[in-house]
């Protein structure tokens, strides 16, 4: 049971837009701490996407977009491409914890 | 550029004592960033194992706290882990990362390919 909760699964076609939603509580997102989103292709580490809730590293495709509103936080993917197809993990700290906390991930399928 | 680079056993016996190294190239430890590792059973999810400071505090997931220990080592730009008491449960791929921390909060920005440890007789 992950602290932040994250879909198990979601799909769009080529070109259409998704949403990846990732939920927490009062000791992690509602306290106010950011959000950072990582995308994991088969097989490989984990690629930092978005951080600080909807910043872009350098040569993320501004295609991917994040937000964050109370308890709450968003990975939007537009224009979808296969090579999007992927998995997605929400991150955050916790204070209960004090630490480090993933989401469970989201299988995205491009169909 | 900060690359990361996992090293050590890719089998251990239940009970024993899992070891890994990090070594990091293109940045000096000693100069900032927290270092972090971070583990993912097989067709699971991500979980934060720990994290230490250059200057050596640590920070560690309570529930692997009793059994982690995360050090460093600015003299050859590594941080290791050690993970004691181990069963079939710790079998997953270990990544180490580098953690850019702010406002107590913070994020992994580089990763190392990762290590898959198996635990098994």
């Amino acid at each position: 049971q992950s602290v932040l909760t994250q879909p198990p699964s979601v799909s769009g076609a080529p070109g259409q837009r998704v949403t990846i939603s990732c939920t927490g509580s009062s000791s992690n997102i509602g306290a106010g701490y950011d959000v950072h989103w990582y995308q994991q292709l088969p097989g490989t580490a984990p690629k930092l996407l978005i951080y600080g809730n909807s910043n872009r590293p350098s040569g993320v495709p501004d295609r991917f977009s994040g937000s964050k509103s109370g308890t709450s936080a968003s990975l939007a993917i537009s224009g979808l491409q296969a090579e999007d197809e992927a998995d997605y993990y929400c991150q955050s700290y916790d204070s209960s914890l004090s630490g480090s906390v993933f989401g469970g991930g989201t299988k995205l399928t491009v169909l | 550029q900060v690359q990361l680079q996992e090293s050590g056993p890719g089998l251990v016996k239940p009970s024993e004592t899992l070891s890994l190294t990090c070594t990091v190239s293109g940045y000096s430890i000693s100069s900032g960033y927290y270092w972090g590792w971070i583990r993912q059973p097989p067709g699971k999810g991500l979980e934060w194992i720990g994290s230490i400071y250059h200057s050596g505090s640590t920070y560690y997931n309570p529930s692997l706290k009793s059994r982690v220990t995360i050090s460093v080592d600015t003299s050859k730009n590594q941080f290791s882990l050690k993970l004691s008491s181990v069963t079939a449960a710790d079998t997953a791929v270990y990544y180490c990362a580098s953690f850019l921390y702010y406002d107590s909060s913070g994020y992994y920005k580089n990763w190392g390919q990762g290590t898959l440890v198996t635990v098994s007789s």
